[in-house]
């Protein structure tokens, strides 16, 4: 069966200050993989995909990158938090193609002070 | 572009009530429909999906049916508990390379005791 990890699960950084997220799956091959923001009592907002090694496509330009190394290792980074980075991080798989579901991980929240 | 409406909550039901979620949805040909469930601090779950029109999906008591003709996704619970407070996301994914889902806002439900 398919699992899916994201590191650390929490995480309290200074504003200024580097960030990087990784999310892995396993149990599947070449999935897409996908980042997600979820700010404080609000929906889903997607920030990245990928549908293969390498491949990045940004949803939403800001101070956000990601990047995919491995076939099934997906990982977000910044150079220089924000405040407004703050928020619960998903990841998420599927398999290839069109309507198919999402998986997600479990989160990591995420606090710039 | 794809659109996913769902009724703005807290829906707040105590527990054994019947419990709707409206979710209405704008898409181009013929999606599949989901719909998940996510529990404080946690990541989404698939709750139950459904792929083409008039199909049923079901799980955990919860059930939605895919209607063409009136765009619409709405989830159902006969009997609700405690345990299934939690915010419910629809969605949809349609024809899309990158498997890309279009959310709806979530819907929040407290159930009470």
């Amino acid at each position: 069966s398919q699992t899916i990890h994201q590191w650390p699960a929490t995480l309290v950084q200074p504003v200024g200050s580097p960030l990087s997220l990784e999310c892995t799956v396993e149990g599947t091959s070449n999935p897409n993989l996908y980042w997600y923001r979820q700010a404080a009592g609000r929906g889903l907002q997607l920030l990245f995909y990928s549908v293969g090694i390498g491949q990045i496509s940004s949803e939403v330009p800001q101070n956000l990158s990601a990047s995919r190394p491995q076939d099934r290792q997906f990982i977000l980074s910044s150079k220089k938090l924000l405040l407004s980075d703050s928020g619960f991080y998903l990841c998420a798989w599927s398999v290839g193609g069109g309507y198919n579901e999402q998986f997600f991980g479990p989160g990591t929240r995420l606090t710039v002070l | 572009g794809n659109s996913v409406t769902q009724m703005e909550g807290p829906v707040t039901l105590s527990e054994e009530a019947f419990l709707t979620i409206n979710c209405t949805y704008t898409a181009t040909g013929y999606p599949s429909l989901f719909w998940y469930v996510q529990y404080p601090g946690e990541g989404l779950q698939l709750l139950l999906k459904a792929t083409k029109a008039d199909d049923k999906g079901s799980n955990k008591g919860f059930e939605a049916t895919y209607r063409k003709e009136t765009t619409s996704f709405h989830l159902e619970k006969g009997s609700v508990q405690v345990s299934d407070s939690a915010v419910y996301f629809c969605a949809l994914s349609d024809n899309n390379a990158g498997n890309m889902l279009t959310f709806g806002g979530g819907t929040r439900l407290m159930v009470k005791p």
